[in-house]
């Protein structure tokens, strides 16, 4: 079964710094998606960005952007310029392409953003 | 607002009461989820329905009984618990394109159910 390991329970990145937030994740497929949600305080969970697994590019979404690494199984978030409403938490998930219904999550790594 | 509303959105429960959790989707979606958020740990999926079909009942207790009357709508019935299914329950949908593939998940806000 997949597996999506988030390392870091709680972050901290001044405003306008630079911050990345680590995922890695066990699977024995070759196809696959990845995903980073976004849970601010409200708790509606939000979708981030995403990364299909056979494209070598990594995607990109203003100021975020994802450091994918297949044969390591690694996929972080780079967070540029941060904002004081980038303070959430942030799951990353993965989802099979062979049983797209199943979407596995890691366990969150809270974001605070310090003024 | 991403389009999944949940009702009610804090919920106190005795173990002997019955009560329903309600998800409406305004997203033309085609298959809804719940889920259980605990602190500290991944999300964990509990029930996928795809065309009001139930498809994945992931080994959940029978006091949760899922409901799906039609594709916009989602309930999650509940009797009898325990304490320890205090939790944030999401809802999600999501939407399956021609190629038999699921796009991403949207998500309710959520309701966070206490079990006294």
């Amino acid at each position: 079964a997949q597996t999506v390991t988030q390392s870091q329970p709680e972050m901290s990145v001044q405003e306008a710094e630079t911050v990345t937030l680590s995922c890695t994740y066990d699977t024995s497929e070759s196809d696959y998606y990845l995903f980073w949600y976004k849970q601010p305080p409200s708790r509606q969970m939000i979708l981030v960005i995403r990364q299909e697994a056979y494209k070598q590019q990594n995607a990109t979404e203003n100021r975020f952007s994802v450091n994918f690494q297949k044969a390591a199984k690694s996929f972080s978030l780079k967070i540029s310029d941060s904002q004081l409403g980038d303070a959430a938490m942030y799951f990353c998930a993965y989802r099979s392409s062979y049983n797209n219904n199943d979407m596995r999550f890691g366990a969150g790594t809270r974001l605070t953003v310090k003024p | 607002e991403t389009g999944v509303t949940q009702t009610p959105r804090h919920l106190v429960m005795g173990m002997t009461n019955k009560k329903s959790l309600k998800c409406e989707q305004h997203l033309g979606h085609n298959a809804m989820y719940w889920y259980k958020q605990s602190a500290k740990k991944p999300l964990e999926l509990m029930f996928v329905y795809n065309f009001k079909e139930q498809t994945e009942n992931n080994s959940v207790p029978s006091r949760f009984s899922p409901e799906c009357p039609n594709s916009s709508h989602l309930f999650l019935h509940l009797h009898t618990l325990q304490p320890e299914d205090s939790a944030l329950y999401l809802c999600a949908s999501s939407h399956r394109g021609s190629s038999g593939l699921y796009n991403e998940q949207f998500f309710g806000p959520g309701t966070r159910l206490t079990v006294l």
